[in-house]
Order: structure tokens, then sequence, then C-alpha cells
């Protein structure tokens, strides 16, 4: 079934390192893809998306390209802060029978300073 | 603007009682969905309404949840009765439409804790 797999954490980092989050996913047809970060005490929120095939959703300093050949969407970001601290969530929008979004189950980054 | 509302922000109940969830959408966003979050997972979707209809309720387990949107604003999730796997975080999202271009805001959740 349609499906999101992402790296398990938590990932701990130091102040400035390079950040690499990894998602891929199992979908039929051609889903839109998401990341969402979750701070604590407050709700998802949507960091970036890309909607087809080599696109590249960018916010905040952080990158993910859509691969359809490798179904990843691994997030990036160069240089992380100690305030990138949160959950991060993949997704993935479903067309097919009615729009239905599938999350991942979520990574946490603790950056340290 | 105001963001996704949702009472109570806790809830701690015994196994057997019912409980209400509350959630109040983004002035405007016709699509409101209630999402199940269990600990160390990712939501799941428990029912999407667009207006006031329940276009996809595939996930909810009607036999002891129900939801209702009566006028195509505010929302309410029902258990009746509770159980222990209940436990959980109960999240409120909404759009302003469904297609991909219409990006989900979420409240920050219920959590209940069933004892």
């Amino acid at each position: 079934g349609d499906s999101v797999t992402q790296m398990e954490g938590p990932v701990t980092l130091s102040e400035e390192a390079f950040l690499t989050i990894n998602c891929t996913y199992t979908a039929t047809g051609y889903p839109s893809l998401f990341w969402y970060v979750q701070y604590p005490g407050e709700g998802l929120q949507l960091l970036l998306k890309a909607t087809k095939a080599d696109d590249k959703g960018s916010n905040k300093g952080f990158e993910a390209t859509y691969r359809k050949e490798t179904t990843s969407f691994h997030l990036e970001k160069g240089s992380v802060q100690v305030s990138d601290s949160a959950v991060y969530f993949c997704a993935l929008l479903l067309r097919t029978g009615g729009f239905k979004t599938i999350f991942g189950a979520g990574t946490r980054l603790f950056v340290k300073a | 603007e105001a963001g996704v509302v949702q009472s109570p922000r806790y809830k701690i109940i015994e196994k057997k009682q019912p409980v209400a969830f509350w959630c109040n959408p983004i002035s405007g966003h016709n699509t409101l969905y209630w999402y199940l979050q269990n600990l160390g997972q990712g939501p799941e979707l428990l029912i999407r309404y667009e207006n006031e209809e329940a276009v996809d309720d595939s996930q909810l387990p009607k036999d002891r949840f129900s939801a209702e949107r009566l006028k195509g604003v505010d929302s309410t999730l029902k258990i009746q009765p509770a159980e222990l796997g209940d436990s959980a975080v109960y999240l409120c999202a909404s759009s302003s439409g469904q297609g991909a271009q219409n990006e989900q805001y979420f409240g920050p959740g219920t959590r209940l804790t069933v004892t």
C-alpha cells in the first residue's frame, strides 16, 4: 500500500552542522510531497512542498528535491541552528480516490549549541 | 488571523467514559480534518469534511467514534466509551480546499489519557 518511510531519530547535531533527514515513499500515481515541522508545544506546520518530479521545495534554509527515480524526498539544511530543534514529518498527498495525506512517523532533531 | 483552535488541550478520563473534542478551523476554510497521532507516529486521518459533509470517514472506528460539523464551521469529535488504547493526541486541521496547492493548517491538538 501507499506509505512513507523516514529515518529513525533522534538526530543530534551541533549548531552549524549539515542536516539530512531521509524520506522515501511508496505510492500509486504521482503524489505531491511535503515536509511538515512540529516545534515543541505547537501544531504541525508546512515547511516545504513539491508537486512534481524534479521540483525542489525550499524554505527557511531547508531544501528537498522530488526524486521520482528513487522515490525519495530527503530534507537538507546546510547549517542548522538550535531553533531548528523539532520533529520533522515527511508526507505525501494522493489524488486517486479522493485527496488523502499520508504521514511518516516523524524524525526528532536536537541541535546543541 | 487566528489559527486552528482546539479544546481542551489535555483531557484525562477513566475507561468507559465519554469524551468530546472541539475544533474551530481557520475562517473561510471549508475542508476540516481530524487526525489521530500515537506517540512516536505520524498523524493518521480519521475523518475529512468538505463543508458539512463527511467525504472520507473510512478510518473512523464507527462503533465508538462519531463526529459532526453541523454548520460547516466548527466540529466535534466524540468517543463513547473510551478505551485504554484511545490514549493519543487528536489533531484538527483545516484547508481552503483539498488540492495539492492547499496547505493544511494544524491546531495544537488535544492530548487524551485514558486510565
